[in-house]
């Protein structure tokens, strides 16, 4: 059974960085693309980055891009979103999401429970 | 960057109704969709890839149809479980966009 758990959520000031983890667990790792999603509260789904398994291929949404870092340990199946510059707007839920191929740049099929992100001072 | 629309935002209706979701993309997309139901409180859950396929293990009440901008999303029989926001996203390419979401409610 796949499984994913994230961690690394908390409360940031503004202009701070967090780095949130994604431990994955059930299935070959490497073999997979995964994103990470965020829902800010009360909102909807928005997409944030994905990386291919071979962390060849990485995505960004426009709203984080050059502020996150997505990146993957294949060694220890574990995907990573390093978080520079945060921002009010960037308070959210994070989903970490595995995708059905290696190939970065599809639907997630399987989600983590998600870690709550709160940037204010 | 394409843009998702789905509508209604949010819709009431009784248990064994046909409900249809509608996802408009601003520009073609082929079948590179996918539908997500999430219920209160809980994860997203996948319900429907290449706008048309259903994920193993949703029951067949569900089902999708479209392709190129317009797409929809039809439950045959509404069940009380089905009180959900049931999410669109396009992924024929980066951004990998989601639609704003409609909330399904049992009147």
């Amino acid at each position: 059974e796949v499984q994913l758990l994230e961690s690394g959520g908390g409360l940031v000031q503004p202009g701070g960085s967090l780095r949130l983890s994604c431990a994955a667990s059930g299935l070959t790792f490497r073999n997979y693309a995964m994103s990470w999603v965020r829902q800010a509260p009360g909102k909807g789904l928005e997409w944030v980055s994905s990386i291919s398994g071979s962390a060849a291929n990485i995505y960004y949404a426009d709203s984080v891009k050059g502020r996150f870092t997505i990146s993957r340990d294949n060694s220890k199946n574990t995907l990573y979103l390093e978080m520079n510059s945060l921002r009010p707007e960037d308070t959210a839920v994070y989903y970490c999401g595995k995708e059905p191929r290696q190939s970065s740049g599809w639907y997630s099929d399987y989600w983590g429970q998600g870690t709550l992100v709160t940037v204010s001072s | 960057d394409i843009q998702m629309t789905q509508s209604p935002s949010s819709l009431s209706a009784s248990v064994g109704d046909r409900v249809t979701i509608t996802c408009r993309a601003s520009q073609g997309i082929n079948n590179y969709l996918a539908w997500y139901q999430q219920k209160p409180g809980k994860v997203p859950k996948l319900l429907i890839y290449a706008a048309s396929t259903l994920q193993s293990g949703v029951p067949s009440r569900f089902s999708g149809s479209g392709s190129g901008t317009d797409f929809t999303l039809t439950i045959s029989s509404l069940q009380p479980e089905d009180v959900a926001t049931y999410y669109c996203q396009k992924y024929n390419s980066a951004p990998l966009t989601f639609g704003g979401g409609t909330k399904v409610e049992i009147k």
